[in-house]
């Protein structure tokens, strides 16, 4: 497709649950970023990846959260063990080239942890 | 650090009246990009504008205009003759040290 696609668009997982969450960035784009959103919020960077290179992720809030992008296309953010605080959108964004370039995101996943 | 402040948490118009958002940035960069971005209600965050911090020049594109100025730190969006399709939370963005900082957004509500 054109845009980044994320999936699922929504998830519901019971508290200490492990998910995934699946981002297919826009052809081409070398740059993908994770970032979570709470409800009222703007969205808070997570994880930082240049083609398969996870160049930064001070924003993982704890050793829980795990993002990897094996082949430099599509990323996927893990969190094991969810607690309630989990719960947020989750969105993936993509860019071109260097990461001052405008960033295209997806719908998100929203998460629900029961 | 970074920080982007969006004072107006929402604002209510009625069609056809201009409305202004306002952004305050702080950073510590001497080059820096500053961004707007429209979060419609289903939630896609679509881009509106880039702006370096070396070009204070005002930019105007269709009924939406932005207007940057270093010495006050800010980066304030207008829309003329506001429409309903433009209801919306509008985020203000600033980036620096290889990441994108947020505001925590304007809620607009345009009205019939």
């Amino acid at each position: 497709g054109a845009g980044v696609s994320q999936s699922p668009r929504y998830k519901v997982a019971k508290r200490g649950q492990d998910v995934a969450l699946r981002c297919d960035p826009i052809s081409g784009h070398v740059s993908l970023f994770w970032y979570q959103q709470a409800l009222g919020q703007g969205p808070e960077f997570l994880t930082y990846f240049q083609n398969e290179a996870q160049l930064d992720k001070s924003g993982l809030p704890s050793d829980r959260f795990f993002a990897e992008r094996p082949e430099g296309s599509v990323s996927t953010l893990k969190i094991q063990r969810t607690q309630k605080e989990d719960s947020a959108v989750y969105l993936c964004a993509s860019s071109f080239g260097t990461t001052n370039q405008p960033q295209h995101f997806g719908d998100g996943t929203r998460l629900s942890i029961l | 650090a970074q920080k982007v402040t969006q004072a107006q948490t929402e604002i209510s118009v009625v069609e056809k009246e201009d409305v202004t958002l306002d952004c305050v940035y702080e950073t510590r960069d001497t080059t820096y990009y500053l961004f707007w971005y429209k979060q419609p209600p289903s939630g896609e965050l679509v881009f509106l504008i880039r702006r370096n911090s070396f070009d204070e020049q005002n930019e105007i594109s269709g009924r939406y205009s932005w207007n940057f100025q270093k010495s006050t730190s800010s980066f304030n969006f207008t829309i003329t003759a506001s429409q309903v399709v433009d209801s919306a939370v509008y985020f203000c963005a600033s980036w620096g040290f290889q990441k994108l900082v947020f505001g925590t957004g304007t809620r607009l509500l345009v009205s019939p």
